[in-house]
């Protein structure tokens, strides 16, 4: 697993709530994604980082923001949920030597 | 627009048979294509990845191919085992000499394998 973990792994909020993520790497990679995966859709890219404080969007980031104030920690928020939102969210890290990304075991969020 | 399309959508075979999964691309440029796993209610695991000039890789059971020309690649499992029920990604790198590197995602196909 590379070392990522997510927290918390399930989640169950109201529509208008913020909400946090959080993406933990232990093997100090400097790329960091965020993915939001649902039926009928491949997994697709919310936001990214290139380094500390370096973030840029995705094709869906319309409604989340991101930050990264460490190396380690990569933190997906959403401002003000809404049932769109609900969806499964996936950290993941690009190791550039093998140019592999690896996947955290995913946060299931759910916006009643 | 980049675009990566799997087929079968979902596969249902008998223990100790094989199964073939196709992807078909259209992404440039192209840098690799790689074959994911995902488990239910687990993260993607990487198979195996394949570069332009590479059209065979295995790892175990699963042998992946690559025609860069038509711009396909089948991921073939052989003599099929119940953990193999799972659903395979299609993943597909484009990576420019300007820095910039993107990944086109297929949506899956969803593998069943019963006894």
């Amino acid at each position: 697993d590379a070392g990522i973990t997510q927290s918390p792994r399930h989640k169950v909020t109201e529509t208008g709530t913020p909400v946090t993520l959080r993406c933990h790497q232990t093997e100090n990679h400097r790329y960091m994604y965020w993915y939001r995966q649902d039926p009928g859709h491949g997994l697709r890219l919310i936001h990214y980082s290139y380094g500390v404080k370096d973030t840029d969007k995705g094709e869906v980031s319309d409604g989340y923001s991101v930050s990264r104030s460490k190396t380690e920690d990569f933190l997906l928020t959403l401002e003000s949920a809404t049932s769109s939102q609900t969806s499964v969210y996936f950290c993941a890290i690009r190791d550039r030597n093998t140019d592999t990304q690896y996947f955290g075991p995913g946060t299931r969020l759910t916006v009643l | 627009k980049n675009q990566v399309e799997q087929s079968p959508q979902s596969l249902i075979i008998l223990e100790g048979k094989n199964c073939t999964l196709q992807c078909n691309y259209t992404v440039s440029p192209f840098s690799n294509l790689r074959w994911y796993k995902q488990d239910t209610g687990r993260g993607p695991v990487s198979l195996t990845i394949m570069t332009f000039s590479e059209n065979t890789k295995s790892n175990g059971r699963y042998t992946a191919t690559l025609d860069a020309d038509t711009k396909q690649s089948s991921l073939h499992i052989t003599a099929s085992q119940l953990s193999d029920s799972a659903s395979y990604i299609c993943v597909v790198s484009s990576a420019s000499g300007a820095g910039s590197y993107q990944l086109t995602f297929g949506k899956g196909t969803k593998l069943s394998v019963i006894p």
